[in-house]
């Protein structure tokens, strides 16, 4: 099946820096979803990016698609004890299914 | 309330025995899913249906059955060929495409295997 790479697995920030998940495949992709999972709990869907180059901004959070539409980042400015969890990537090739990254665990030390 | 119910929350089982997991929804989504996640691991997809009477498998599904009778169920049997059942499973529906429709996730059900 199509594979996802989501770098690095797990990182440990000081709060108030700044952290970023990269998601790479080798395929040119439809769409990709972006997933927080909180300790315990379970994926809340976040955002959708379709369009290359696209960037979309919640509050502190910047989600976007590469040109090549075959990698994607989310970058969180200033981090809180409340961004702690796992940030997947779900990326669609065109096989109408999604294909989860491994996650990317992010640890924040108040 | 609308969401996804899964339960229990908390499964124990003996090898070798079969066990069901359950999964309801009330969003009125026709696509269901079934997820596997172990720790510090990414969601590999078991099954997904897409209408009534009719799924298909995922990446890792043997070992497993479902069914889907009702839209608003999809139960999932983790059978005794699995060979390593002890995991977080997941369960998740969307309104329609697979692809591109946004999963809502239940609260999963953490099955382990004695």
């Amino acid at each position: 099946g199509q594979q996802v790479m989501q770098i690095p697995q797990y990182q440990h920030v000081q709060e108030g820096e700044d952290f970023t998940t990269y998601c790479n495949s080798s395929t040119t992709l439809s769409n990709i979803q972006w997933y927080k999972q909180r300790p315990g709990g379970h994926p809340v869907f976040l955002i959708q990016l379709v369009k290359s180059g696209e960037v979309k901004k919640q509050k502190r959070l910047t989600f976007q698609f590469g040109e090549a539409k075959k990698n994607s980042s989310l970058h969180i400015t200033a981090t809180q004890t409340t961004d702690v969890g796992t940030y997947f990537c779900a990326a669609n090739n065109a096989g109408n299914m999604l294909t989860f990254g491994g996650g990317t665990r992010l640890m924040v030390k108040p | 309330d609308g969401g996804i119910t899964q339960s229990p929350k908390y499964l124990f089982r003996k090898e070798g025995q079969n066990v069901t997991l359950s999964c309801e929804q009330n969003l009125n989504h026709d696509a269901m899913y079934w997820y596997r996640q172990d720790p510090g691991q990414g969601l590999r997809l078991i099954y997904y249906s897409q209408i009534v009477n009719d799924f298909q498998k995922g990446d890792i599904a043997e070992g497993y059955s479902v069914s889907r009778e009702k839209k608003e169920s999809f139960p999932l049997t983790v059978t005794s060929a699995q060979k390593n059942p002890t995991a977080f499973y997941l369960c998740a529906s969307s309104a329609g495409s697979p692809g591109t429709d946004t999963q809502y996730f239940g609260p999963g059900t953490r099955l382990t295997v004695l």
